[in-house]
């Protein structure tokens, strides 16, 4: 009952840009994007999230379509401890209600 | 601010035993979700609840599974007489407000033999 499908697993360089595509195709109006990320089996951590503008922090930019169906990660400088899984969650619910539901993710392995 | 505090961090009981995790959420944060995550697959949620209330309870299995987190202390989940399925990492997140960001705890590994 995910909302979001992701690749299963992507490489890049240490060094370049990683583009970790998610689509949302069943996305409501109000419901947001929120990406986490689980290194080895750690607690999930925080990247970032959106509703329908770019959005950009320290660790990562959000680039959302116009159609709010799909969005792209970005870590502008991948380094070989941004390996991990990376989820694209939609939250889903009303005020007071609110929940992730999460995909499968994609395991991104950054190579030296 | 310490963050969000689960333990034990790993649980070893027998088939039947009962089996009780803790979740202490970070400072200022009244929201506690928990979730189950089974080797290889993603997070599945369970429960949702606020200080003395059950605000979700859609993920959580029919039976031998129950939440609380009462107005003091921490947030328990609890698992009566385990059987092997319910070998998995068990994960607590907390936010300030329900809707708001979730930042989760490093887990709980329980093994049932």
């Amino acid at each position: 009952d995910a909302k979001t499908t992701q690749p299963p697993s992507m490489d890049c360089a240490e060094g370049r840009a990683a583009n970790l595509p998610c689509n949302h195709s069943t996305i409501s109006g109000n419901e947001y994007v929120y990406w986490y990320r689980q290194i080895h089996s750690q607690g999930p951590q925080y990247i970032i999230h959106g509703l329908k503008n770019n959005e950009t922090n320290e660790m990562a930019s959000l680039i959302i379509t116009e159609d709010r169906k799909s969005s792209t990660l970005i870590l502008p400088h991948a380094t070989l401890r941004d390996t991990a899984v990376y989820y694209c969650i939609v939250r889903v619910g009303t005020s007071g209600t609110y929940k992730y539901i999460f995909g499968t993710g994609t395991r991104l392995k950054v190579l030296a | 601010n310490a963050g969000v505090m689960q333990n034990p961090r790993h649980l070893v009981r027998r088939r039947g035993q009962e089996a009780r995790l803790r979740c202490s959420p970070m400072k200022g944060h009244s929201h506690v979700y928990w979730y189950r995550q089974l080797p290889e697959e993603g997070l599945k949620f369970m429960v949702y609840l606020q200080k003395e209330n059950i605000i979700d309870e859609s993920g959580m299995p029919k039976e031998r599974f129950s939440a609380e987190f009462p107005k003091e202390g921490p947030s328990i989940l609890r698992i009566q007489q385990v059987v092997r399925g319910d070998s998995a990492a068990y994960f607590c997140a907390s936010s300030p407000q329900g809707g708001e960001t979730q930042y989760f705890g490093p887990g709980t590994r329980l093994l049932v033999l």
